[in-house]
């Protein structure tokens, strides 16, 4: 079974600019979540999807927004970029709410 | 706010030696404590622990939760240089997918 895949796998934005990236969860999981992941604050929770609804969302400004499609892909965007969303961002899946999570690669953003 | 501290943050050891990695947790309404090992690359699930006292193994790596005293550890035992990452521990409450992650702990197995 395919793991969780997420594109692109880096990036270069500039301040001012948006920003989405795309996960794939591992078939059949309905639950995907969020991380940004920085060596100052290390991984921190976004938000997490199931059933195309928000469920949960972590302490990061209004920039950060997502969404989920009927066949459980996610996408985050940041808008306005800063500097300091320089980071990881790391997407995880799960089959149900509350199950076991697994990674993908994540997506390396640079903000220049 | 839920918290998650790991202990030591970093820590070398020679091939072979046994590591206990520690986790100590304050997660409201908590369900779960996970941990995970990170390579240059994602995290990778290594075990989910959610009653007290029950240990979990594999291989040469186990794990117990103590729901009393909030904490965790991790035991790693005749080291390989392949066990050198960052090792994660993450509690997980009731309701909901959030994960709260420590700072996770830096193993360096040397030859």
């Amino acid at each position: 079974k395919a793991g969780v895949t997420q594109t692109p796998r880096y990036l270069i934005k500039t301040r001012g600019q948006q920003v989405t990236l795309s996960c794939s969860p591992i078939s059949g999981h309905r639950s995907v979540s969020w991380y940004q992941q920085t060596p100052g604050q290390g991984l921190q929770f976004l938000f997490e999807y199931f059933s195309e609804t928000q469920r949960n969302k972590g302490n990061f400004p209004g920039r950060f927004s997502g969404r989920q499609f009927s066949n459980s892909r996610s996408e985050m965007n940041v808008s306005t970029l800063e500097l300091g969303d320089s980071a990881l961002y790391l997407c995880a899946s799960s089959w149900g709410q509350g199950k076991t999570q697994y990674f993908g690669p994540g997506t390396r953003l640079l903000v220049l | 706010e839920d918290k998650v501290v790991q202990s030591p943050l970093s820590l070398v050891v020679h091939e072979g030696d046994t590591v206990t990695l520690n986790c100590s947790y304050e997660v409201t309404n908590f369900r779960s404590l996970l941990w995970y090992k990170q390579e240059k690359k994602a995290p990778t699930f290594l075990f989910m622990l959610t009653s007290s006292g029950i240990e979990k193994k594999s291989g040469r790596l186990s794990s117990i939760l103590d729901k009393k005293e909030l904490f965790s550890i991790l035991n790693i035992t005749a080291t390989q240089t392949g066990d050198s990452a960052v090792y994660l521990c993450a509690g997980k409450e009731t309701s909901g997918s959030r994960l709260t992650f420590g700072e996770g702990t830096q193993l360096t197995v040397n030859p």
